[in-house]
C-alpha cells in the first residue's frame, strides 16, 4: 500500500484480555517504531525494529508489553492482562533509513480497556 | 520523560495571522523534526533540521534551530483554518523522542 496501515483502528476490550495489534509498514522501510498516545498527551516510545538488529524494547511500560515484527515487515504489539491505564491510542511508523530520518505514521488503533 | 517540551501547549490565531511555536530540550541531538497531528491520529511529518543548520523554510513553515540554546521554533506564516492540529518537535539524540505538543486552533 501506499501508507502505513494498522489494525483495527478501534479495540475496545475487558479488563485483562490480551490484545493484539497490527501494523503494516511502507514496503521496503528497514525500520518500524511503536508508541502510545494517552488523550491529550505526547508520545510515548514503546518499541524500535531496525532491520534484523534486536529490537530496541527500552520504552515497554511492563512486561504485558511484546512486540514481534515477522519477515522484516509486518509488526504486531500484544497486550496481556489488559488494564484500565492501557488505554491509549497506539500509533505505528516506518521510516526508510533508521532513526534519523523521517517516520511515516500509520493512523493509529484506539484501545479502549473497560 | 520528554526530551522536547514545547511553548505554547496552546495558540488560538487568526487566519492570516502568523503562527509561532518553540521547542526546548536537554541532550545533544543530530536533527530535530516537526510534526503535525491531527484529530489525535496519524502524524505527519513536516520538516527536519540537521544540528549543523540554522534555519530551514519549506512552504508557508520556516524552521529555526539554536544548538546553543537547545531550541527551535516553527513560524507558520499566513496561517489558514485548515492548519488547525497539534504540532510536536521530535529530537533525534539517537532515538527519537517527541515533545508534549502545541494545540494550534485557526478560526475564521
Amino acid at each position: 500500500g501506499a501508507g502505513v496501515s494498522q489494525s483495527p483502528s478501534n479495540k475496545v476490550t475487558e479488563k485483562g484480555k490480551d490484545v493484539e495489534l497490527r501494523c503494516d509498514p511502507i514496503s521496503g522501510h528497514t525500520a518500524l517504531y511503536w508508541y502510545r498516545q494517552s488523550l491529550g498527551q505526547g508520545l510515548e516510545f514503546l518499541i524500535y525494529f531496525q532491520g534484523n538488529s534486536a529490537p530496541d524494547k527500552s520504552g515497554l511500560p511492563s512486561d504485558r508489553f511484546s512486540a514481534e515484527r515477522t519477515g522484516g515487515s509486518v509488526s504486531t504489539l500484544t497486550i496481556q492482562r489488559t488494564q484500565q491505564e492501557d488505554s491509549a491510542v497506539y500509533l505505528c511508523a516506518s521510516s526508510a533509513r533508521g532513526q534519523r530520518s523521517e517516520q511515516f505514521f500509520g493512523p493509529g488503533t484506539r484501545l479502549t480497556v473497560l | 520523560s520528554q526530551q522536547g517540551e514545547e511553548d505554547p501547549q496552546a495558540l488560538s490565531i487568526q487566519e492570516g495571522e502568523n503562527a509561532t511555536m518553540n521547542c526546548s530540550y536537554k541532550t545533544s541531538i543530530n536533527n530535530l523534526q516537526w510534526y503535525r497531528q491531527n484529530s489525535g491520529r496519524g502524524l505527519v511529518h513536516l520538516i527536519l533540521i540537521r544540528s549543523n543548520e540554522r534555519e530551514k523554510h519549506s512552504g508557508r513553515l520556516r524552521v529555526t534551530l539554536d544548538t546553543s540554546k537547545k531550541s527551535s521554533s516553527l513560524l507558520i506564516t499566513a496561517s489558514r483554518a485548515a492548519d488547525t492540529a497539534s504540532y510536536f518537535c521530535a529530537t533525534d539524540d539517537g532515538k527519537l523522542t517527541f515533545g508534549t505538543g502545541t494545540r494550534l486552533q485557526v478560526t475564521l
